[in-house]
C-alpha cells in the first residue's frame, strides 16, 4: 500500500546546527502535512504543502515539497532547545482522503 | 475552546480486563480518529468515524471498538485487554471544510499487565 518513508529516523545536533528531515513517497502526493510532537506531548500541526515545488517559511523553519510530489522535506536553521520532539510527516490517502499516511518521524535532540 | 480532550490520561489494567477511553471535542468536527503510538512505530490508526453514527477500521483495528453516538465524543473500548495493547493513545479530530490538520488530544497511556 501507500507509505510514506522518513529519514533520519533520528538526530542530534548541538545549538546552533541546522537540521533537515526528509519525507519520501514512490506515488504522488495531493499533499503532506508536517506535525512536531514535543516529549510527552501530542502531535501538533505545522503546515500543509499542496502545490509542486512549494516552499513555505515558519521562522526558522522551511518547508519544501518536491516539483514530482513524491517528497517533501524539513530544514530548521540554527536549532534551538526548543525545537527538540519528534517531526512527522502526513500525506493524505489516496485512496481514502479522510485519512492520513503518516512517516514514522525523525527525533531531534538538541545539546545545549 | 477545550480542543480535543481524552480521559482518563492514565490507565493500569490487567490482561483480560475491558475499559473505555472517552475523546471529547468541542470544534463540532466532522471526523475523529483513534490512533496508538508506540516507540519506532510512530501513529498507527486503530478506527476513524466521518460523522455522527459511522465508524470505520484503520491500519490496527483488531481487539478495539469503538462507537460515535454523539458528535462531539468518540469511543474506544478494549473489551479484552492483552500486553500487547500497552500504549499511548491518542484522539483526533479535523474538519470537513475548515483547514486539513488534526487535533490531537493529550494522550492516554494504558498499561496492560
Amino acid at each position: 500500500g501507500q507509505q510514506v518513508m522518513q529519514i533520519p529516523q533520528y538526530q542530534h545536533v548541538q545549538e546552533g546546527e541546522d537540521f533537515t528531515t526528509y519525507c519520501n513517497s514512490s506515488t504522488t502526493l495531493s499533499n503532506i502535512q508536517w506535525y512536531k510532537q514535543r516529549p510527552g506531548g501530542h502531535p501538533v500541526f505545522l503546515i500543509q504543502l499542496v502545490k509542486s515545488g512549494e516552499v513555505k517559511k515558519q521562522k526558522r523553519l522551511t518547508f519544501q515539497f518536491g516539483e514530482a510530489k513524491k517528497n517533501s522535506s524539513l530544514h530548521i536553521t540554527a536549532t534551538q532547545t526548543t525545537d527538540v520532539g519528534t517531526y512527522f510527516c502526513a500525506a493524505k490517502n489516496a485512496g481514502n482522503n479522510r485519512k492520513l499516511i503518516w512517516g514514522l518521524g525523525t527525533s531531534l535532540a538538541v545539546n545545549p | 475552546n477545550a480542543g480535543v480532550t481524552q480521559t482518563p490520561k492514565f490507565r493500569v489494567l490487567k490482561t483480560g480486563q475491558s475499559m473505555t477511553l472517552l475523546c471529547a471535542q468541542d470544534m463540532n468536527h466532522e471526523y475523529m480518529y483513534w490512533y496508538r503510538q508506540d516507540p519506532g512505530m510512530g501513529l498507527r490508526l486503530i478506527h476513524y468515524s466521518v460523522g455522527e453514527g459511522t465508524t470505520a477500521k484503520g491500519e490496527v483495528p483488531d481487539g478495539y471498538n469503538v462507537s460515535r453516538l454523539k458528535k462531539q465524543n468518540f469511543l474506544l473500548g478494549l473489551e479484552s485487554a492483552a500486553p500487547s495493547q500497552t500504549s499511548v493513545y491518542f484522539c483526533a479530530s479535523s474538519s470537513h471544510d475548515r483547514g486539513p490538520e488534526q487535533y490531537f488530544g493529550p494522550g492516554t497511556r494504558l498499561t496492560v499487565t
